[in-house]
């Protein structure tokens, strides 16, 4: 079964810096989904970013971007210029490309961006 | 276009009461899930459909849970009867599937049915 882990519960930065979020998954597939979800307080979840194992290249979205390692099993989250928008639960979460989209999600962590 | 709807958006009820969560997917989606959030943790699985067929309910606590689907379209999700534990986040998701060249692997989420139970 896939596990997917976040060992940072908490974080904190100063509005405009920069923060990476951590995540580990742990998986014996080849081919597979990857995403960072964005779950504000009170507020439905939202796909930040998404990358495709197949894929070499790091997955960008404006400010967000991705650094997937997955010899390490290893994807990351960088917030650059953060917001105070920004200031939400952050959820890595796997999902298998076979078609079992069954996405399974890390514990979370929260980010918080003080003015 | 619509996103996907859930209602109610909070529930308080006592313990031994039945309550019932209802989703309508974004048009389209045939993939709808039911996940279980409790406070500050990742969302679980507690049953996926794909059309009108419960495909992964291993999840589900299927003594006091129940979904159905009729249709291959809404949802409803119950618990009877209600227990302490189960005051948490009750969220439907829905996505395409990407096997059919038209998804992205991407659950599109609802805003939640947050249930308490006194």
């Amino acid at each position: 079964a896939q596990t997917v882990t976040q060992s940072q519960p908490e974080m904190s930065v100063q509005e405009a810096e920069t923060v990476t979020l951590s995540c580990t998954y742990d998986t014996s597939e080849s081919n597979y989904y990857l995403f960072w979800y964005k779950q504000p307080p009170s507020r439905q979840m939202i796909l930040v970013i998404r990358q495709e194992a197949y894929k070499q290249q790091n997955a960008t979205e404006n400010r967000f971007s991705v650094n997937f390692q997955k010899a390490a099993k290893s994807f990351s989250l960088k917030i650059s210029d953060s917001q105070l928008g920004d200031t939400a639960m952050y959820f890595c979460a796997f999902s298998s490309y076979q078609g079992a989209q069954k996405l399974v999600f890390g514990q979370g962590t929260r980010l918080t961006i003080n003015p | 276009e619509a996103g996907v709807v859930q209602s109610p958006r909070y529930k308080i009820i006592e313990k031994k009461q039945p309550v019932a969560f209802w989703c309508n997917p974004i048009s389209g989606h045939n993939t709808l899930y039911w996940y279980l959030q409790n406070l500050g943790q990742g969302p679980e699985l507690l049953i996926r459909y794909e059309n009108e067929e419960a495909v992964d309910d291993s999840q589900l606590p299927k003594d006091r849970f129940s979904a159905e689907r009729l249709k291959g379209v809404d949802s409803t999700l119950k618990i009877q009867p209600a227990e302490l534990g189960d005051s948490a986040v009750y969220l439907c998701a829905s996505s395409l599937d990407p096997l059919r060249g038209s998804g992205t692997g991407e659950l599109f989420f609802g805003e939640g049915s947050r249930l308490t139970v006194l």
